[in-house]
C-alpha cells in the first residue's frame, strides 16, 4: 500500500458524459501527479500540482482539467468522454517538487467509456 | 525530444539473470527511475540513479551512464513473480518536474 488513495476504482460511463476522479496523496506529500495508461501503452503524464498550484503540464486534452484543493487532495475531471478515453488513470504523489523525488502511485481508476 | 527507449518484451528463465536496457536523451538529464508494474496494478518504485555507476538492492541492481544516456536494470535469480513490466523513467532539470516514462519492457519468466 503506497498510501495514495484513488476513487473510484472502476467506472463505466457513456460517451459524451463527464466524470471526476479523486486522489488523496500520501500524508505529508505536497505534489500530485496524474497519468493516463491505455491498453498496451506507457504511462502518459497529464498534469502535476504542487501545494495547490499547477506545476507542470503534459499531454492533457482540453476536455480534461484538474485541480488540487487546500487539503491537498486532487480531482481530475474528464468531460465529453470518447471511447478512446478508456484507460487506467493513475494518481501519484511525492514529498516536494523538483526533479528526483520518488513518486508513489495509487492503485488507479479504471475508466471504461461505452 | 525526450525519447526513452527500452525493449518492448523480453523472455528469461526462472533462476537466470536478465538485463533490461534503457536509453534516453542526455540534454538536461537529472535522474532516472526504474519502476515495476504488474498487469493492472500500480507501478512500484525499484530504484533511482543520479550518479554514474551501479546501485545494488538485493536481487535488483540499476546502472547509469550519464555521458552515454544509458541505464540498465539487472535482475538476478529470477522468480516467477518477477514477470511484470519494467518502466524506465527520467527527470530533466529543464522540464519542470515532469517524470517521463518509457513504454516499459514486458518481462516473461519461463519455468
Amino acid at each position: 500500500d503506497s498510501g495514495v488513495t484513488q476513487t473510484p476504482k472502476h467506472l463505466i460511463t457513456a460517451t459524451g458524459q463527464r466524470v471526476t476522479l479523486r486522489c488523496s496523496p500520501r500524508s505529508g506529500d505536497l505534489s500530485v501527479y496524474w497519468y493516463q495508461q491505455s491498453l498496451d501503452q506507457g504511462l502518459q503524464f497529464l498534469i502535476q500540482y504542487y501545494n495547490g498550484e499547477e506545476r507542470a503540464k503534459g499531454n492533457i486534452l482540453e476536455r480534461f482539467s484538474a485541480q488540487q484543493f487546500p487539503d491537498l487532495h486532487s480531482e481530475l475531471n474528464l468531460s465529453s468522454l470518447e471511447l478512446g478515453d478508456s484507460a487506467l488513470y493513475f494518481c501519484a504523489s511525492s514529498t516536494r517538487q523538483g526533479s528526483g523525488n520518488t513518486i508513489y502511485f495509487g492503485e488507479g481508476s479504471w475508466l471504461t467509456v461505452v | 525530444g525526450q525519447n526513452i527507449d527500452q525493449p518492448t518484451e523480453m523472455t528469461a528463465t526462472e533462476g537466470a539473470i536478465v538485463q533490461i536496457n534503457c536509453t534516453y536523451q542526455t540534454s538536461g538529464f537529472n535522474g532516472l527511475f526504474w519502476y515495476q508494474q504488474h498487469a493492472g496494478e500500480a507501478p512500484t518504485f525499484l530504484s533511482y540513479n543520479v550518479l554514474d555507476g551501479l546501485e545494488e538492492k538485493g536481487r535488483f541492481s540499476s546502472f547509469l551512464s550519464r555521458s552515454k544516456g544509458y541505464s540498465y536494470l539487472l535482475l538476478k535469480e529470477l522468480q516467477m513473480k518477477d514477470s511484470a513490466s519494467y518502466l524506465c523513467a527520467v527527470t530533466y532539470m529543464n522540464r519542470d518536474d515532469k517524470i517521463i516514462f518509457g513504454k516499459g519492457t514486458r518481462l516473461h519468466i519461463l519455468p
